[in-house]
């Protein structure tokens, strides 16, 4: 059965203050890792698709990375507007095309 | 562009009642996701469309849920005899065939009394 774990759950930082969030899955073949940035009482909304080890994809202060077991989304000098939950997903070449997601890392940025 | 779009947004109905849902996909996307997210939770994967073909449901989804596409186009689900535990965030999503990213509506949150 697929398996996605984020870790840390939350994570209060300072703006400018850069960190990375973890996602760690388990899948049999992959297809596709995703993430995806939800804001409260909102949508997800998407962010980057990543296919294979070693890919790298950045936009604006997010730089997402893939392994063959995890996938780290680095945030360079954050700002308030960053605050949200991010959120990992896989989609599994075992035939279904759903995503299994993870629950989330709610990360806070004070100003 | 125009995005996923859904339908209501907030609904509050009583227990035992009926619900229903739409969801219009964005335009040229022939699949059509409905996910369910509870609070703390990321979202959990309820059925799928290819077109007006229902592929995949899982095992959340009760005999008390129905979803349809009839034309290939919009969506509707639909709750029958809600229950408390109905109580969540229902999620649309589409894409097109072969390209597995998902683009996700607002949401509409359903909250059982």
């Amino acid at each position: 059965e697929d398996q996605v774990t984020q870790s840390p759950e939350a994570l209060r930082l300072q703006e400018g203050e850069s960190s990375s969030l973890n996602c760690s899955y388990t899948v049999s073949g992959l297809r596709g890792l995703f993430w995806y940035r939800q804001d409260p009482g909102k949508g997800p909304e998407f962010l980057f698709t990543l296919y294979s080890a070693g890919e790298e994809k950045e936009k604006e202060r997010l730089k997402a990375t893939l392994t063959k077991k995890e996938s780290f989304l680095h945030i360079t000098a954050p700002k308030p507007e960053d605050s949200a939950t991010y959120l990992c997903a896989v989609d599994d070449q075992g035939g279904s095309e759903k995503l299994v997601f993870g629950k989330g890392t709610k990360l806070t940025v004070n100003p | 562009d125009t995005g996923v779009s859904q339908d209501p947004r907030h609904k509050i109905t009583k227990r035992g009642q009926n619900v229903t849902f739409r969801c219009d996909p964005i335009s040229e996307h022939n699949r059509l996701y409905w996910y369910r997210q509870t609070l703390g939770q990321g979202p959990e994967f309820l059925t799928y469309f290819q077109n007006e073909a229902q592929l995949e449901k899982s095992r959340l989804l009760s005999d008390r849920f129905s979803a349809e596409r009839p034309k290939g186009s919009f969506s509707t689900l639909e709750i029958q005899r809600t229950e408390q535990g109905d109580s969540a965030m229902y999620l649309c999503a589409s894409s097109l065939a072969g390209v597995s990213t998902q683009y996700f509506g607002p949401g509409t949150r359903l909250t059982v009394l």
